[in-house]
């Protein structure tokens, strides 16, 4: 079974343009979630999707970012007009229902670095 | 709020010494406590998790005792390999079944032969 794929896995862009990054959840996954690292600090929670609504954006930084879940299947994040601070690794998370409420584990892809020079 | 703090890096080991990464935790109720691992090139991986007091999780020869009464979860391998070298990061997830994971900043762990 395929795991969290993420693309691009690295991005390097200028300020003030636009980056799209999309994550593919794995099959049956309702819950997809988005974190971000900064500047190697902590991960941080961005946004929570159950199918194709979004459950909890608490997380999203301002409104330069945009997530979508067409379909309730893969996920894209766009930055627009990415910032040098908008710089830092993306993970996407996924997982099941079942497994969130027993243990709250959930599944990562491997990261999207974000270069904004 | 929650809020999870780990012990600050970089590490630096020998193979075959002794590991301890501490974490300790800040959260109402009953959260779960995770370890993920990054290692270089790669994703994060769940590397051992506990979902109540008293709880140990282990993998790989890491081990992790939730401890309530310290609200701690710290890391432990008895002999650490050149392999193990990574980025751990300790987290909890909250029981309002949500998933959303509270993330320390991570301890960059390096093992040298």
């Amino acid at each position: 079974e395929a795991g969290v794929t993420q693309f691009p896995s690295h991005s390097v862009i200028e300020k003030g343009q636009t980056v799209t990054l999309r994550c593919d959840p794995i099959s049956g996954h309702d819950n997809l979630y988005w974190y971000r690292r900064v500047m190697g600090k902590e991960i941080k929670f961005l946004l929570h999707f159950v199918k194709e609504s979004k459950q909890d954006e608490s997380g999203m930084p301002n409104n330069r970012f945009l997530a979508e879940r067409t379909g309730g299947t893969y996920s894209t994040l766009k930055v627009q007009p990415a910032e040098l601070e908008d710089s830092g690794v993306y993970f996407c998370a996924s997982s099941q229902d079942v497994v969130i409420q027993r243990t709250g584990e959930l599944f990562f892809g491997e990261g999207s670095r974000l270069t904004v020079l | 709020g929650n809020s999870v703090t780990q012990m600050e890096g970089p590490v630096t080991l020998s193979e075959e010494a002794f590991l301890t990464i501490n974490c300790t935790y800040t959260a109402t109720g009953y959260p779960s406590l995770f370890w993920y691992v990054q290692y270089p090139g790669e994703g994060l991986q769940l590397l051992l998790k506990a979902t109540k007091a008293d709880d140990k999780g282990s993998n790989k020869g890491f081990e992790a005792t939730y401890r309530k009464e310290t609200t701690s979860f710290h890391l432990e391998k008895g002999s650490v390999q050149v392999s193990d070298s990574a980025v751990y990061f300790c987290a909890l997830s909250d029981r309002s079944n949500t998933g959303k994971l509270i993330f320390g900043q991570g301890t960059t762990l390096q093992v040298k032969p």
